[in-house]
């Protein structure tokens, strides 16, 4: 168990370009959720997957932004036409569907837009 | 929608101190609460779940309490040390699996 890991670490990038973050979970476990935290603040929810399919999507989440999990396992988060506010750290997590479902998180993707 | 506030903001302590972190939350049907770890720079560690038919939860020198009537979560760290210097942030799940976070607590343990 190598834990939830993210790739890449650091994006810096123009805006206007699109941009792509890989997130590998716990390879067991079912459900994987995606975060965002801006500076001084706590993460803010995303999207989550079971499995393969999307259950739930933020408001946060406008129509620039899309998330896949093709097969289950590893997933992706893309942003299109990247705007200055899209700056933060990415985070991925992932969990066991269960009684406790403790999320496990990954250490993140920053990214600057400039 | 579940409203998560963490006080103090900041806290500074002399190394050996006892730690207390206060964590709010406004919707007292939470499912679990989950307290983290955060680096800076860095992703988040989980440091304990407390599951809503417990009332606290244990691990080392940390315990965290669990007031689901009155909404209120505690994070006690026993005998501080440097290494305990981070952001610790607390998370109810809502529904069993989204997090909604408070804003954090950032801790310096002074040597």
């Amino acid at each position: 168990d190598t834990g939830v890991s993210q790739d890449p670490r650091h994006k810096i990038t123009k805006r206007g370009q699109n941009v792509t973050f890989r997130c590998d979970p716990i390879s067991e476990h079912n459900r994987l959720y995606w975060y965002r935290q801006t500076l001084g603040q706590g993460p803010e929810f995303l999207t989550y997957f079971q499995n393969e399919a999307q259950l739930e999507k933020s408001r946060l989440l406008s129509d620039r932004f899309s998330a896949e999990r093709p097969k289950g396992s590893f997933s992706t988060l893309e942003i299109q036409r990247t705007e200055q506010g899209d700056s933060a750290m990415y985070l991925c997590a992932s969990s066991l569907s269960g009684n406790q479902e403790t999320q496990y998180f990954g250490p993140g993707t920053r990214l600057l837009v400039l | 929608k579940q409203e998560v506030t963490q006080i103090p903001a900041a806290l500074s302590v002399p190394e050996g101190e006892n730690l207390v972190l206060n964590c709010s939350f406004t919707d007292s049907a939470i499912y679990n609460l989950q307290w983290f770890r955060q680096d800076p720079g860095k992703g988040l560690t989980s440091l304990l779940l407390i599951q809503s038919s417990q009332r606290e939860q244990t691990s080392g020198r940390l315990n965290a309490s669990l007031d689901k009537s009155s909404g209120r979560s505690t994070l006690y760290i026993a005998a501080s040390q440097p290494g305990d210097s981070a952001t610790y942030l607390c998370a109810g799940h809502e529904t069993g699996y989204k997090l909604s976070f408070g804003a954090g607590t950032t801790v310096t343990v002074r040597a």
